[in-house]
Formats: C-alpha cells, sequence, structure tokens
C-alpha cells in the first residue's frame, strides 16, 4: 500500500492566487514527520515545511503553510499569493519513527500562470 | 559553504559497464541515502546508511551496490545487473533523530546507459 499519495498529477493556478496541493499518508506509527519539497527543472530538492504528528498547530514558512488534518491522515500545502517562480513539481514525505529514510509520494507539477 | 556535492551532473556509459555514483557531505551528517527519480516520478530509495561500515537495501536495492568507509562519502554503484539504469540519482543525508531534521539533498546525477 502506498504511504504517501498525491492525487493531483498536475495544478493550474493563477499568479498571486492561493494553491493547495492535497496529500495524505498512512502509517501506524503514532511519531511520525510530514514534508514538503520543491523541485525546480533544474531537479534540485529544496525543503519547504515540517509538520510533526505531535505538533499542535499547522505549520508554516513565509506563503507556505500546511494544513494538517490529523484524523483524515491528510497533510496539504498550502501556497499564498503564488509566484512564477512556483512552478515546479512537489512532493509530500513522510518520516516514521527515529532517523528513517523519507518516503515520497509521486509528486504535484504545479504551473503558474501569468 | 556545508553542503552535499554529487559528481559528475551527467553521466554516460555503455550497457554492460559498471558505473559509481560520488555523494561527499560536510555537514556532519550520521545519516546518507541513495534515490533514485525516473520522469514524471516520485523518489524512490535504493539504499541507506546511519553510521559508517553499516548500510542498509531500500525499496529497489537490486542492481546497487554502495560502501560508507568514511562519514562523509556515500559512493553507489550502478552494475550491469541493474535492468533499467537509466535515470535521475539524488543523494542526501540527515541528522539521525525525530523531529524536524530534513533531508539534505545534493544536486543529482544523471545517469544514461545505452
Amino acid at each position: 500500500a502506498q504511504k504517501i499519495t498525491q492525487t493531483q498529477p498536475g495544478m493550474f493556478v493563477q499568479e498571486k492566487e492561493a494553491v493547495t496541493l492535497d496529500c495524505t499518508y498512512d502509517t501506524s506509527d503514532p511519531s511520525y514527520g510530514l514534508f514538503w519539497y520543491k523541485q525546480p527543472s533544474s531537479g534540485e530538492m529544496i525543503f519547504l515545511i515540517y509538520q510533526g504528528s505531535y505538533d499542535q498547530q499547522n505549520a508554516t514558512e513565509g506563503r507556505y503553510s500546511l494544513n494538517f488534518q490529523k484524523a483524515r491522515k491528510s497533510a496539504n500545502l498550502v501556497i499564498s499569493a503564488s509566484q512564477l517562480g512556483d512552478s515546479a513539481m512537489y512532493f509530500c514525505a513522510m518520516r516514521e519513527g527515529l532517523g528513517t529514510p523519507l518516503v515520497f509520494g509521486k509528486g504535484t507539477r504545479l504551473s503558474v500562470i501569468a | 559553504d556545508g553542503g552535499i556535492t554529487q559528481s559528475p551532473k551527467y553521466l554516460f556509459r555503455k550497457e554492460g559497464q559498471n558505473v559509481t555514483l560520488s555523494c561527499e557531505q560536510n555537514l556532519n551528517h550520521d545519516a546518507m541515502y541513495w534515490y533514485r527519480q525516473d520522469p514524471g516520478q516520485g523518489l524512490r530509495l535504493i539504499y541507506y546508511s546511519q553510521i559508517v561500515n553499516d548500510f542498509q537495501k531500500g525499496d529497489i536495492a537490486e542492481g546497487y551496490s554502495v560502501s560508507r568507509e568514511k562519514k562523509e562519502s556515500f559512493p553507489l554503484t550502478v552494475t550491469s545487473a541493474q535492468k533499467n539504469p537509466t535515470a535521475f540519482y539524488l543523494c542526501a543525508s540527515s541528522i539521525v533523530g525525530t523531529g524536524p531534521y530534513e533531508q539534505y539533498f545534493g544536486p543529482g546525477t544523471r545517469l544514461t546507459v545505452t
């Protein structure tokens, strides 16, 4: 079974609008972390935001926020005020337990339109 | 500047040849990882290591080998047994532990085997 599911292969958003990228996860471990990464066409992986399973508040980092709904096992990324430079692949990932590798979803390609 | 270096950026090989991809980090991280990415796909774990002289297989280890003789270095060998080696290879490192310890990624190596 897939541990991380990203159901949107591609998304379009108008510049300056907000966009939500979906991510659902599957784990029975009570301690886990959720991560979002951005991958521009250059191929580098850029860390955006982290949410721990015990965190009470949704994580925010500048224009990025994570809509964490633990009971629904979802960790959607919200990008506010989209910019042309936000066009990229976005990956949701999860770490279970202590020091294990991240497991990645298949990603969502976001295209920002002027 | 601390970071992860991968070399070369592009690599071309003939079928049947083994090839070694380099990964070096100066972040003093204990854990290092190798992922493979195919076009339009997420990252799949090949091998990871949490300590020198020890490493674990990931989901797609067949046809690959690694070594971890130094903390800073985690080279990946793509052997002739790997049936479909053409892909983008990403190396990463991280602190070992729970919490917001993201994986830092190198710039990647694009391997083409013909």
